[in-house]
């Protein structure tokens, strides 16, 4: 069993603010960490993924997450917040169950950027 | 290389209506998966697909039936919509381990 809690349905950040996204965890076996963004009227697209690789992943658009095992953690960071992140994010855990690879979603923080 | 496409982008339908949404993917990937999207809820999923001729249920599969038509092709049916049914659906494909997504249909059952 797996599960996804994303904390703080809506964040708002100044432009060039640090931006923090929290996502905690919750799996059965060793998990696979994603973070997708959702702009408006679009699909998900992936940001990054820990695939049991380094702990601290890159993505793109200058966001990155950690993976933190003792914290069942993976927030996502940006240190400079720009206009153009304003969107939804989503944090997703899927289990390592090859052939049969769901994802289980967190509800979304809608994060707004002040100018 | 399109990617996931979705067919309709938007649809409104009457109680008791029936439809179908379409999914390709052109990928050759194995899985494919239905989710709707609602306020708050992040995405929940339908029905998936883990290889052509098979399909499971989901967390949220009460009002819908899947077909996996080919290895391409994955459609969601509403077979007498209901207005808790108005929704963000979309649909998905992987390879081990992430999962693209498709632009989505906006779907409101009045």
């Amino acid at each position: 069993a797996q599960s996804v809690t994303q904390l703080g349905s809506h964040v708002s950040v100044s432009e060039g603010a640090l931006v923090l996204l929290r996502c905690n965890y919750s799996s059965s076996v060793p998990p696979y960490l994603f973070w997708y963004v959702q702009y408006p009227n679009q699909g998900l697209q992936l940001l990054l993924k820990y695939t049991s690789a380094a702990t601290l992943v890159k993505g793109i658009n200058g966001f990155e997450a950690e993976f933190k095992k003792s914290e069942t953690s993976f927030h996502l960071t940006k240190p400079s917040a720009h206009m153009s992140d304003a969107a939804e994010y989503f944090c997703a855990v899927s289990g390592l169950n090859f052939g049969n690879e769901k994802l289980t979603f967190g509800t979304g923080t809608r994060l707004t950027i002040i100018p | 290389n399109a990617g996931v496409t979705q067919t309709p982008k938007f649809q409104v339908l009457k109680t008791g209506q029936s439809m179908t949404l379409q999914c390709a993917q052109d990928m050759n990937h194995n899985s494919m998966y239905w989710y709707r999207q609602d306020p708050g809820m992040g995405l929940r999923l339908i029905y998936y697909s883990a290889s052509e001729g098979t399909t499971d249920k989901g967390e949220v599969p009460n009002g819908y039936n899947v077909s996996r038509l080919n290895k391409r092709e994955f459609s969601l049916r509403l077979e007498s919509a209901a207005p808790s049914q108005t929704s963000v659906y979309f649909c998905a494909s992987s390879p081990l381990p992430r999962q693209y997504f498709g632009p989505g249909t906006r779907l409101t059952v009045t």
